[in-house]
């Protein structure tokens, strides 16, 4: 079946840092990516989206890139911030239907 | 305030005993889902809803029985038959202007007495 995967389960950065969380995904027709983010004891929250016309799209401190050749994309958080720790999904919504697939995660910890 | 609300946010089941999770939106969303996650992993589908009356299996819905009779509620119901139940329990919904993108709540920790 399709998948996405986390590169690394955890990632450490010190405090005013910049963090890249990677994701590789299976479908080659996937064609719209989502990234959550879970803090401690909460659901996860909607980050950022990108579709697979763009390769780069920017949001307040979050950059997401999308390489469709190797079916890779990355989070990118700048100057990361104690609030920053969490962690982080991407997710294939692509899967047909109303089937989301979600990866394992990357928790990031974030030192001060 | 829009949103998704689960309840409670701890729950204790005994041998034997079924549960019920309550799940209720108010953000009009047609499409409802349950995940589990446990420790270090992904969310995993249990069941989803995409309206009224109508709900599917997930990748994991033995031992799991939902209801979907009105739009703004998607109540789970923890059997006996679930072996396993101890994890964190993820309710969500989508709606139809913002495909794709899910709305979560804030999970109920389900743990085996």
């Amino acid at each position: 079946g399709e998948s996405v995967g986390l590169h690394l389960p955890t990632l450490s950065v010190q405090e005013g840092d910049n963090s890249i969380i990677n994701c590789a995904y299976s479908n080659s027709a996937s064609d719209y990516f989502i990234w959550y983010k879970q803090e401690s004891g909460k659901g996860p929250q909607f980050i950022i989206d990108i579709r697979s016309n763009m390769d780069k799209r920017q949001g307040q401190r979050v950059t997401v890139l999308l390489n469709k050749t190797v079916k890779h994309l990355s989070l990118q958080i700048a100057a990361t911030q104690p609030g920053d720790s969490a962690v982080y999904f991407c997710a294939d919504p692509n899967t047909g239907g109303f089937k989301t697939i979600f990866g394992a995660g990357t928790r990031l910890f974030v030192k001060a | 305030d829009g949103g998704i609300t689960q309840s409670p946010k701890y729950l204790f089941r005994k041998e034997g005993q079924n549960v019920t999770l309550s799940c209720e939106q108010n953000l009009n969303h047609d499409a409802m889902y349950w995940y589990r996650q446990d420790p270090g992993q992904g969310l995993r589908l249990i069941y989803y809803s995409q309206i009224v009356n109508d709900f599917q299996k997930g990748d994991i819905a033995e031992g799991y029985s939902v209801s979907r009779e009105k739009k703004e509620s998607f109540p789970l119901t923890v059997t006996s038959a679930q072996k396993n139940p101890t994890a964190f329990y993820l309710c969500a919904s989508e709606g139809r202007q913002l495909r794709n993108i899910q709305y979560f709540g804030a999970g109920t920790r389900l743990s085996v007495l």
